[in-house]
């Protein structure tokens, strides 16, 4: 069955620093998501993408945060200079249309 | 905005009994889908139940069901005959049906069952 992938599963980094996590959607999905989940917390939408283009943001999503499809496969979230705050679990996730979305394992980020 | 609410953040279970979830949610849409998402210590979300609104029919997976009130906007979860395997935290969530519409999470439920 097919399945969204995402790399690193942890990623340590320090204050400052400029991260880019890595997710592979269902191969023939058409919409892309990135969610994140502070420890303890509920999870939050940070950014649709559909057509090559952020389709919706959250006020979260600021100009430190950034989406790129660079081919057919990978959607990446890059965060230019991480903040402790940014440290949360951050998902991937992508759907066909208007069901349901399918969630990748997440990768945890860790700034310190 | 939309919002959804899960008012019990912690629930407790016997293996082999029911168990159910609340969720209730806010929108002004007609249209729209709800889900129950379930995390395990892996923290990883998977897809346990989805309900379209415009069907009256309440949805089943085998032993998790929903109850769907479209008038009192509430959207429980039942699971039967739990299992140790059910344990996980549990996501109430909300999607519009116009464009590449995000999900809405609630707070989420602890559900921890006894064995």
């Amino acid at each position: 069955e097919p399945e969204v992938t995402q790399t690193p599963s942890h990623q340590v980094t320090q204050m400052g620093q400029e991260v880019i996590l890595r997710c592979v959607p269902i191969s023939n999905h058409l919409y892309f998501y990135w969610y994140r989940q502070i420890l303890g917390q509920k999870v939050e939408f940070l950014v649709s993408f559909y057509n090559n283009e952020i389709s919706e943001k959250s006020e979260i999503f600021d100009d430190q945060f950034s989406v790129e499809r660079p081919d057919g496969s990978n959607f990446t979230l890059k965060i230019r200079s991480t903040k402790l705050e940014d440290s949360a679990m951050y998902f991937c996730a992508s759907s066909l249309g208007l069901a349901e979305q399918y969630f990748g394992p997440g990768t945890r980020l860790t700034v310190t | 905005a939309q919002t959804v609410t899960q008012s019990q953040p912690e629930m407790s279970v016997q293996e082999a009994e029911t168990v159910t979830l609340s969720c209730t949610y806010d929108t002004s849409e007609s249209d729209y889908y709800l889900f129950w998402y379930k995390q395990p210590p892996s923290r990883q979300m998977i897809l346990v139940i989805r309900q379209e609104a415009y069907k009256q029919q309440n949805a089943t997976e085998n032993r998790f069901s929903v109850n769907f009130q479209k008038a009192a906007k509430s959207f429980s979860l039942k699971i039967s005959d739990s299992q140790l395997g059910d344990a996980a935290m549990y996501f109430c969530a909300y999607r519009g049906v116009q464009g590449a519409q995000k999900l809405v999470f609630g707070q989420g439920t602890r559900l921890t069952i006894n064995p």
